[in-house]
């Protein structure tokens, strides 16, 4: 069956330019996380959904960055006006519910702000 | 604040060879802890899951363990296949009602050599 889908695979874009990151999740997976993944920094966690609403924000670096999901489905990542230090791979994953499922990624997102 | 730490951050062996991937982490109160494989410009393939009740797992030639109380877990891979080449990620996930984030070591990359 189909993984997850994220899109633009590649993201170049201008410093104070704002990028929008897109992430369809396996379906029927209920549960969907946002992470970061950068040279010197590993993987950071970001933000995570069940459902459309967002328990856990505590990942997210800066007001700069937000997230949203409609329809339990897609999600939205947002990074406004862009810095150099926002270059990195953006992960997503998803799992069927937040309880005890493993998370299944996508092959991210490779942003770069020149 | 959980730290996940692997070790050796490299490992380099001949085809066949059986292996241990060791992981540790500071808080002993975890949800579970998830063994993951990155292939160069890839997203993450889950190869195990652990839950804290639980104290291995098994999928083929690999075989994950769970010591809570040390806080350390070993991802086992019998009979090392060139294909096996690429970086092992552990993480962990604390046990809390709304927290989504896992916490993730910075990987081990292992090279089989044919």
């Amino acid at each position: 069956g189909a993984g997850v889908s994220q899109s633009p695979s590649n993201k170049v874009t201008e410093k104070g330019k704002d990028v929008e990151l897109r992430c369809d999740p396996i379906s029927g997976h209920t549960a969907l996380y946002w992470y970061r993944q950068s040279l010197g920094q590993g993987l950071e966690f970001l933000i995570y959904f069940q459902g459309n609403s967002a328990p856990d924000k505590s990942g997210l670096p800066s007001d700069r960055f937000s997230a949203e999901r409609t329809g339990g489905s897609v999600s939205t990542l947002t990074i406004q006006r862009t810095q150099q230090e926002d270059s990195a791979v953006y992960l997503c994953a998803s799992s069927l519910s937040y309880s005890n499922q493993p998370q299944h990624f996508g092959d991210g997102t490779r942003l770069s702000i020149l | 604040k959980q730290e996940v730490t692997q070790i050796p951050a490299a490992l380099s062996v001949p085809e066949g060879e059986n292996l241990v991937l060791n992981c540790s982490f500071t808080d002993s109160a975890i949800y579970n802890l998830q063994w993951f494989r990155q292939d160069p410009g890839k997203g993450l393939t889950s190869l195990l899951l652990i839950q804290s009740s639980q104290r291995e797992q098994t999928s083929g030639r690999l075989n994950a363990s769970l010591d809570k109380s040390s806080g350390r877990s070993t991802l086992y891979i019998a009979a090392s296949q060139p294909g096996d080449s690429a970086t092992y990620l552990c993480a962990v996930r604390l046990r809390n009602t709304n927290a989504g984030k896992s916490t993730f070591g910075d990987g081990t990359t292992l090279t089989v050599k044919p």
